[in-house]
């Protein structure tokens, strides 16, 4: 099956700092991919719909200047959290759907980057 | 976006069949049904999608009824290696996939 990456797996970085997180279909060429967060005991939160060559959609409430989403590449999209602060502390998780679409919804989800902010 | 309702927890035994049912009633023509699982500290993956009627693979049944307002995953003959979230999402082929808060099944020996 279609494989997703994310690095890193988990970060730990100082307040203030800035964080980058990448996403990569491994086997498979995505133009569409999706960046969830979710905290403990709750379910994903889609934060932004990623598109490659162009910019990103972000959900309501989604600040993105605090979140930057760079999809450069049909394999590579990626996420930078900007001065990071505790509460940004979660785990991020990346999906990515296959281009061209095949006929279901079937997303391909990333391992998840777990992010502490100090 | 079609709303999807799930009880939050669910208790079985090993070797007992699961069934999770979900409730969709906003459901629009050109919607899918899937289910996800996700263990703790890992990413969903996918379990089964259906449009109607029955759906089965090697690790899951979904059946759907003929209104599609609802529909239930089975889970035969579960083990303790079964026990993670269940997310059921209900969305058009081409379109983002909204999580509601899922069906935690706890699986005892």
């Amino acid at each position: 099956g279609a494989v997703v990456s994310q690095h890193p797996s988990w970060v730990i970085c100082k307040s203030g700092t800035s964080v980058k997180i990448e996403c990569r279909s491994l086997d498979f060429q995505a133009t569409t991919m999706f960046w969830y967060r979710q905290f403990p005991k709750q379910s994903l939160m889609l934060m932004a719909t990623s598109n490659e060559g162009s910019k990103a959609t972000y959900e309501q409430g989604v600040e993105k200047d605090k979140f930057l989403i760079n999809h450069a590449s049909l394999t590579l999209s990626t996420l930078t959290v900007t001065s990071a602060h505790p509460e940004d502390s979660s785990f991020y998780i990346c999906s990515a759907k296959e281009s061209p679409p095949n006929s279901y919804n079937e997303q391909f989800f990333g391992p998840g980057t777990r992010l502490t902010v100090l | 976006l079609a709303k999807t309702t799930q009880p939050i927890s669910m208790d079985s035994y090993e070797g007992q069949e699961v069934n999770i049912t979900c409730s969709h009633n906003n459901i629009a023509t050109n919607d899918y049904i899937t289910w996800y699982q996700q263990f703790p500290s890992q990413g969903p993956r996918f379990i089964i999608q259906g449009y109607k009627t029955k759906v089965t693979n090697e690790v899951a049944s979904l059946f759907i009824p003929a209104d599609r307002k609802s529909s239930t995953l089975s889970l035969p003959r579960v083990s303790l290696s079964d026990t993670a979230v269940y997310y059921c999402l209900v969305g058009e082929s081409s379109y983002k996939l909204i999580f509601g808060s899922g069906t935690r099944l706890l699986v005892r020996p």
